[in-house]
């Protein structure tokens, strides 16, 4: 069964830090292009972040350009988003989605439950 | 970038009735070279993640009940649920991935009159 399962979220205070960790089994990781789509409280989606499956081409919405980066160890099967520079508008639940091919303009069949990120003082 | 507009922002369907969600791009999703339109559907339904219902615009994800079909080209398109049933309820989002950045519609809450 594919399984994707987030990790690493919590409370932070503006201007910090946290990764995120996305830990996939069931499939062939290194196959597939990986994405971060985040929903903040009561609204809807939004795409974040896409990585190619080897890793070699990243892509980045534009409020997250240079302070997000994405990531992926394809020897321990999982995605990383490091975070920097946080903001109150970042306060979200965060998505690692699996896409169906090796990316990036791409739909996501397998999502994880999320893991909230809160960005408050 | 592409805007996706969805149609409309809620919707209340009796049961065993046909629900209509439309779903509009600033652009066409059409690559001509495959003919093959870039819009998906998912459905959200409350405290869980989107689960992938429809791609290509038409073809059902496995295990997806077949009264939840998608339809159009180009620019427009629908999701037609043909028989409400209470576990329908839910937040409905149409996406692009005809190019990065990929963009979702703001969803249309689904409930039951």
């Amino acid at each position: 069964e594919v399984q994707l399962l987030e990790s690493g979220g919590g409370l932070v205070q503006p201007g910090g830090s946290l990764r995120l960790s996305c830990a996939a089994s069931g499939f062939t990781f290194s196959n597939y292009a990986m994405t971060w789509v985040r929903q903040a409280p009561g609204k809807g989606l939004e795409w974040v972040s896409t990585i190619s499956g080897l890793g070699s081409s990243t892509y980045y919405e534009d409020s997250v350009k240079g302070r997000f980066t994405i990531s992926r160890d394809n020897s321990k099967n999982t995605l990383y988003l490091q975070m920097n520079t946080l903001r109150v508008d970042d306060t979200a639940v965060y998505y690692c989605a699996k896409d169906y091919s090796s990316g990036p303009d791409d739909y996501m069949d397998v999502w994880g439950k999320g893991t909230t990120v809160t960005v408050s003082s | 970038d592409i805007v996706m507009t969805q149609s409309p922002d809620s919707l209340a369907v009796s049961l065993g009735e046909r629900a209509t969600i439309n779903c509009k791009s600033s652009q066409s999703v059409l690559y001509s070279s495959s003919n093959k339109n870039y819009l998906a559907w998912y459905q959200q339904k409350p405290g869980q993640p989107p689960k992938l219902l429809i791609y290509w615009a038409s073809t059902r994800e496995s295990g997806v009940p077949d009264r939840f079909s998608g339809s159009g080209s180009g620019t427009d398109f629908t999701l037609t649920i043909s028989s409400l049933q209470a576990e329908d309820v839910a937040v409905y989002y149409c996406q692009q991935y005809y190019s990065t950045p990929c963009s979702f519609g703001q969803g249309t809450k689904l409930g039951i009159k």
